[in-house]
């Protein structure tokens, strides 16, 4: 069974902080990695992909371990607007198409 | 931005009754997919659509469930003969290739009562 864990949470930091968060992954043949950030009672929006040499997106920062498995993802400098679950995102071929495997999501909530 | 559309926003049905989901996808993607998140729960894979068929489907995606892409802008999930388990979020996502990102809709909260 293919899973995608995180901790659940929740974070609950002041603003200007730096947060991390992180992922890990059973399937070592998953393809790709996303972190996607969804807020309440709305769709998933892709936040940043995340690559083996690490990537940064301004405030963000995503970092792949493929030999543990393990993904992260680290914001700086919190805002309150960054409050929402943060989830992590593997894609996988399955025998017909690729597909998205999620996690359940970690929760943000950024205090003034 | 190019964007999924979904229709309704929101649909209450009773238990035993058919329900149609409406999904307009990006009008130059290819790969059509469905999700579902019942509430507090994991985005879980339902269906991938392909060149009209199903690409692949999940444990889920039983015979209660089907899919249709009836014209060239909309693709629909039918769920047959609702149950109270039925109850969720339904995302539809389309993307440009199958390795590339995936463009989510607003999708369409599902009530069985």
């Amino acid at each position: 069974r293919k899973e995608v864990e995180q901790d659940p949470g929740p974070f609950n930091v002041p603003e200007g902080a730096t947060v991390a968060f992180n992922c890990t992954y059973s399937n070592s043949a998953s393809q790709s990695f996303f972190w996607y950030r969804q807020d309440c009672r709305k769709e998933p929006k892709l936040l940043m992909s995340v690559y083996s040499s690490g990537n940064e997106d301004g405030r963000f920062t995503a970092q792949l371990n493929r030999a543990s498995q393990y993904i992260s993802l680290l914001i700086r400098d919190s805002k309150l607007s960054d409050s929402a679950t943060y989830l992590c995102v593997v894609k996988e071929a399955g025998a017909g198409s690729y597909q998205l495997t999620f996690g359940k999501g970690t929760k943000l909530s950024v205090i003034p | 931005e190019p964007e999924v559309t979904q229709t309704p926003s929101h649909q209450v049905t009773q238990m035993g009754q058919e329900v149609i989901l409406r999904c307009v996808p990006i009008s130059n993607h290819l790969y059509f997919y469905w999700y579902r998140q019942i509430l507090g729960q994991k985005v879980e894979f339902l269906v991938s659509f392909y060149n009209n068929e199903i690409s692949e489907k999940s444990e889920i995606f039983d015979d209660q469930f089907s899919v249709e892409r009836p014209d060239g802008s909309n693709f629909t999930l039918k769920i047959r003969s609702t149950k109270l388990e039925d109850s969720a979020m339904y995302f539809c996502a389309s993307s440009g290739d199958p390795g590339g990102g995936y463009t989510f809709g607003s999708g369409t909260r599902l009530t069985v009562v």
